[in-house]
């Protein structure tokens, strides 16, 4: 069965570095999502991508913030300046249709140092 | 803005015996979609079953069903003749027919299944 895989699996960075979490959504999926899931936290919306442009964001995406579908089977999220609040698990989605079901990857754990 | 929760931060469930995981929300909108994830330690999240806010009818997948109580904002899970395998992080979700690219979940319910 097709998966979306995110890599790396766990990225330790300085604060204040630039970071690139990347994913391959299901290939035939149009819509792509990022989530965070602080340690202990809930599991919390960042993003939607549909048609090469962000279609929904939530509050947590502030201007450090960006994604990119740089080619046709990437999805990234970068963030430019790293704080220790960043410090979580990613997980990147992606659904096939506007209301159907969206499927995860296994996560990128974020530590910032 | 639409809340899920979930006030069961533990359960536990004997091998081959049935549990109910709770999840009640908060929403003014009455169409939109239910949803159980299930997170082992590999940390993939996996959709467990489907629930649309405008089918009466429960969701039902093998060993997994729902009741839905749209009336009372209640969405559980039921897992029976549980399996070892089961033992995970189920997370419920909420996804706005309106608004599909947001959705929210519910803090999160850890089972443990005992041998």
């Amino acid at each position: 069965e097709p998966e979306v895989t995110q890599t790396p699996s766990h990225q330790v960075t300085q604060m204040g570095q630039e970071v690139i979490l990347r994913c391959v959504p299901i290939s035939n999926h149009l819509y792509f999502y990022w989530y965070r899931q602080i340690l202990g936290q809930k599991v919390e919306f960042l993003v939607s991508f549909y048609n090469n442009e962000i279609s929904e964001k939530s509050e947590i995406f502030d201007d450090q913030f960006s994604v990119e579908r740089p080619d046709g089977s990437n999805f990234t999220l970068k963030i430019r300046s790293t704080k220790l609040e960043d410090s979580a698990m990613y997980f990147c989605a992606s659904s096939e249709g506007r209301v159907q079901p969206q499927h995860f990857g296994d996560g990128t754990r974020l530590s910032i140092l | 803005a639409q809340t899920v929760t979930q006030s069961q931060p533990e359960m536990s469930v004997q091998e081959a015996e049935t549990v109910t995981l709770s999840c009640t929300y908060d929403t003014s909108e009455s169409d939109y979609y239910l949803f159980w994830y299930k997170q082992p330690p590999s940390r993939q999240m996996i959709l467990v079953i489907r629930q649309e806010a405008y089918k009466q009818q429960n969701a039902t997948e093998n060993r997994f069903s729902v009741n839905f109580q749209k009336a009372a904002k209640s969405f559980s899970l039921k897992i029976s003749d549980s399996q070892l395998g089961d033992a995970a992080m189920y997370f419920c979700a909420y996804r706005s027919a309106g608004a599909p690219n947001d959705m929210r979940f519910g803090a999160g319910t850890r089972l443990t299944v005992k041998p």
